[in-house]
């Protein structure tokens, strides 16, 4: 079945550390995003990228780098800049940015992963 | 800009009762609406979606309606489950613009007791 894999599902980091975030997807979609939950607040957007070695910073992108090698890989890291790392993750893709009449803009999310800053 | 406004949260409803989550927007032109749930622990899952006015969504008998004169898209159920407990998020795409992201509102919780 196609979908969108991320992990680790949990983690854990020291105060300084960097950790990198993995999201694959096999639903050959162009568009993959990061999104930032925290409680009370909704998603927040990091990072997002249309195509393969291009990506652009969303609304709180300081903190964070992505990459986008291949089309079905776009790992965060989180570095030891992002002040308040604690917060669920979402990666999600879709098969077109924006392109609302054409339908190819529904996104489809991964399951999520937790960090937590000791 | 472009935004979205849900009704605060957290609702609790006993089974079989209506549910009604609100959702009001800003935008130019006319994006299309959505409404995404999240399962406890997991990712959020498309729930219904409307891309012009007057049209309605509907899934697991939810129902929610694009209204222009209003920018409302209200989420409706009229006899909830205890298995429809979840975060509810309504969000938007201006339309007719390639490049455009999807804005979230900030979520309700939505609780059903037995």
């Amino acid at each position: 079945d196609g979908g969108i894999t991320q992990s680790p599902k949990y983690l854990f980091r020291k105060e300084g550390q960097n950790v990198t975030l993995s999201c694959e997807q096999n639903l050959n979609h162009d568009a993959m995003y990061w999104y930032r939950q925290d409680p009370g607040q909704g998603l927040r957007l990091i990072y997002y990228s249309q195509i393969v070695n291009d990506f652009q910073k969303g609304d709180i992108a300081e903190g964070y780098s992505v990459s986008r090698e291949k089309k079905e890989s776009f790992p965060l890291t989180v570095t030891s800049a992002q002040k308040n790392p604690t917060a669920f993750y979402l990666c999600a893709s879709s098969a077109r940015l924006g392109q609302a009449l054409s339908g190819a803009n529904v996104l489809t999310f991964g399951a999520g992963s937790r960090l937590t800053v000791l | 800009g472009d935004s979205v406004t849900q009704m605060e949260g957290p609702v609790t409803l006993s089974e079989e009762a209506c549910l009604t989550i609100n959702c009001t927007y800003t935008a130019t032109g006319y994006p299309s609406l959505f409404w995404y749930v999240q399962y406890p622990g997991e990712g959020l899952q498309l729930l219904l979606k409307a891309t012009k006015a007057d049209d309605k969504g509907s899934n697991k008998g939810f129902e929610a309606t694009y209204r222009k004169e209003t920018t409302s898209f209200h989420l409706e159920k009229g006899s909830v489950q205890v298995s429809d407990s979840a975060v509810y998020f309504c969000a938007l795409l201006p339309g007719e613009t390639s490049g455009s992201r999807l804005t979230f509102g900030e979520g309700t919780q939505l609780t059903v007791n037995p």
